[in-house]
């Protein structure tokens, strides 16, 4: 079975700019989490989509955003970016909500420049 | 505040000791358990879960884990460690916090096996 692959692997934006950053997870799976990794902050849960529909959120500005289509691939976009926005982003999926297993993505280096 | 500390930043150790990594948490409501590992340029596996039962959970690449209630602790041990055990590694909580089932995140510790 095919991992969570996550695209593109990296990204440089300018300050001001938005980025659409893309998951997909692995077959049968409905669940996707969104994480930030930075040096200063560590990991940060940022929401979970399961059916369509956000169901989870983290303490996230309403600049980050997501989405989930009907074949549970999901998008994050950040409008705006800022330099703190520089980090890595990683994608879990899990076959439900809330499911306690999830698997990880390699993740989308971003940075703002 | 819900929160996950992990004691250790570093923990640097020779091959073939045993290593234990320690994790603490806070929180008053039912929770459970999860070490990930983290190689260089690549996302988190899972190594062990604690969701109930036995306090003693065993993981992949011969890790294990204990959880303790009472001092709400969650620490990962290996008796005998290998160059490739050489990652980050982070300990997390799941629960319902402020309303939203999150998964919390320790700040990690960086395990540095040398020859």
């Amino acid at each position: 079975k095919a991992g969570v692959t996550q695209t593109p692997r990296y990204l440089i934006k300018t300050r001001g700019q938005q980025v659409t950053l893309s998951c997909s997870p692995i077959s049968g799976h409905r669940s996707v989490s969104w994480y930030q990794q930075t040096p200063g902050q560590g990991l940060q849960f940022l929401f979970e989509y399961f059916s369509e529909t956000q169901r989870n959120k983290g303490n996230f500005p309403g600049r980050f955003s997501g989405r989930q289509f009907s074949n549970s691939r999901s998008e994050m976009n950040v409008s705006t970016l800022e330099l703190g926005d520089s980090a890595l982003y990683l994608c879990a999926s899990s076959l439900g909500l809330s499911d306690y297993e999830q698997y990880f993505g390699p993740g989308t280096r971003l940075t703002v420049t | 505040a819900q929160s996950v500390t992990q004691l250790d930043s570093q923990v640097p150790v020779f091959e073939e000791a045993p290593v234990e990594l320690r994790c603490n948490y806070s929180s008053s409501v039912s929770v459970y358990l999860f070490w990930y590992v983290q190689y260089p340029n690549q996302g988190l596996q899972l190594l062990l879960k604690y969701l109930s039962g036995s306090t003693l959970v065993k993981g992949i690449n011969g890790f294990e884990a204990e959880f303790n209630k009472s001092q709400t602790s969650f620490h990962l041990r290996k008796p005998s460690v290998h160059i490739s055990d050489t990652a980050e590694y982070f300990c997390a909580v799941r629960g319902l916090f402020g309303g939203y089932n999150k998964l919390i995140f320790g700040a990690g510790t960086r395990l540095a096996v040398h020859p």
